[in-house]
This record gives structure tokens, sequence and C-alpha cells, in this order.
């Protein structure tokens, strides 16, 4: 099984410039999240979505949005980039309905906004 | 804000020693979980401590909860090469998305 699936792996913006960031599961997860991770800040919640149609804020929601487009796909769309989002992105999934379940990670996005 | 932190930030030993890294948070949780990341990887689930659980085996891993000081430890032993890493605590206070701490980093010397 591939797990959870980010792409790209590496992408470079101009300040302004839109992206998709795109994720998918194939565990048959519920719910799904978005994180970057900083040097020296670890893992802060972007968004997540506790389940198929719903989306909620996490820590550092501003600058972006999501989408749960189905069961296995969560996107997250940077709308005008800024340098200060360059980080590595990460997506994880776990199963839903009981509280602080196994996380599984994607290998991430390096993205760098110049 | 991170409701854990881990300590030390980063941890240097000899293949063959053991290793130990702790995790504080600040609020109640349901259970604490501890995750490795190797470089350039995305983040691997290794075992979660349940708040009415006290010690926790998993292979090499041992892992032991108070709730009382509001802190758990991680112990690897034996280490190899292989465990160089970063380690994180992962801890709910309370809501049902874990919440990461900074991480220790591990170097394993062979």
């Amino acid at each position: 099984n591939a797990g959870v699936t980010q792409t790209p792996k590496f992408q470079v913006l101009k300040t302004g410039q839109s992206m998709t960031l795109q994720c998918a599961q194939d565990m048959n997860h519920n719910s799904m999240y978005w994180y970057r991770q900083d040097p020296g800040m670890g893992l802060r919640l972007i968004y997540y979505s506790a389940s198929e149609g719903t989306t909620d804020k996490g820590e550092v929601p501003n600058g972006y949005n999501v989408s749960r487009l189905n069961k296995r796909e969560f996107s997250l769309r940077l709308e005008s980039a800024a340098p200060s989002q360059t980080s590595v992105y990460f997506c994880a999934s776990s199963e839903a309905g009981v509280r602080n379940q196994p996380q599984h990670f994607g290998d991430g996005t390096r993205l760098s906004i110049l | 804000s991170q409701q854990g932190e881990e300590d030390p930030q980063a941890l240097s030993i000899q293949e063959g020693e053991n290793a130990t890294m702790n995790c504080s948070y600040k609020t109640s949780i349901n259970n604490l979980q501890w995750y490795r990341q190797n470089s350039g990887r995305g983040l691997v689930h290794l075992i979660l401590i349940r708040s009415n659980e006290r010690e926790k085996h998993s292979g090499r891993l041992r892992v032991t909860l108070d709730t009382s000081k509001k802190s758990s430890s991680l112990l690897i032993t034996a280490s190899r090469a292989a465990d160089t890493a970063s380690y994180f605590c992962a801890t709910d206070g309370g809501s049902y998305i874990p919440t990461f701490g900074r991480g220790t980093s591990l170097i394993v010397h062979p």
C-alpha cells in the first residue's frame, strides 16, 4: 500500500503565485490533516478534516485554504504565496472517532517562495 | 503553541548505548504518542500510551508516563546507527487533535 502520497515533492514559487498541494491516502481513513514544519518550530497544524465534507482551522490557517475532495483526497491551496510560507508541508491521515489516533504521514512537499 | 516539549533538543551517543529523551506537557491528556522522523521523510508512529498506563514496551523502545508530573520518557535500548532520527512527542491536550513538540535530534555514531 502507498499510504499517504503527496505531490509535488518539491516546488519553487515566486511571491504572489498560487498553487495547490495534493494529498491522497489509501487507508480508508476518515480524518486528514495538513501541517507545516519549520526549523526549531516542530509541526504546526494548518487545517484538518475530521471527516469527508468537513474542514476546520488549525493553529496557523492564515494564507491557506483546503478542500476535502472526497474521502481519499485533501488538498491545500496557497492563493498568493509569501516568503513566510517557505516550509515543508506534511499531510497526514488517521482513523476518526477515537481521540488522538496514530497519524500516518506522507513524505512532505518542500516549498520555497522567492 | 506547543503542548509537548521534548528534552534534550539534541543527543549524541555511541552505538550500543541507551538513548533517553523526555517530553513535558502542560494540560491533561487522553494519551501521548511518540513519533520518529528520518531526514527528508515524514513522521512514523512508534508508540501510543494512554493516560491510565504508566509504562509500555515495543521492541527496543520503552515509554513511561507520569501524569502527576505531566511528563513522558522514551528509552531506546542498545541504540543502532539506524536509530539516528528526530523524535517527537504528540499530546492531545483534551481535544482529539495531536499537538507536536519541537523534537529531539538523536545521532547514533557507529
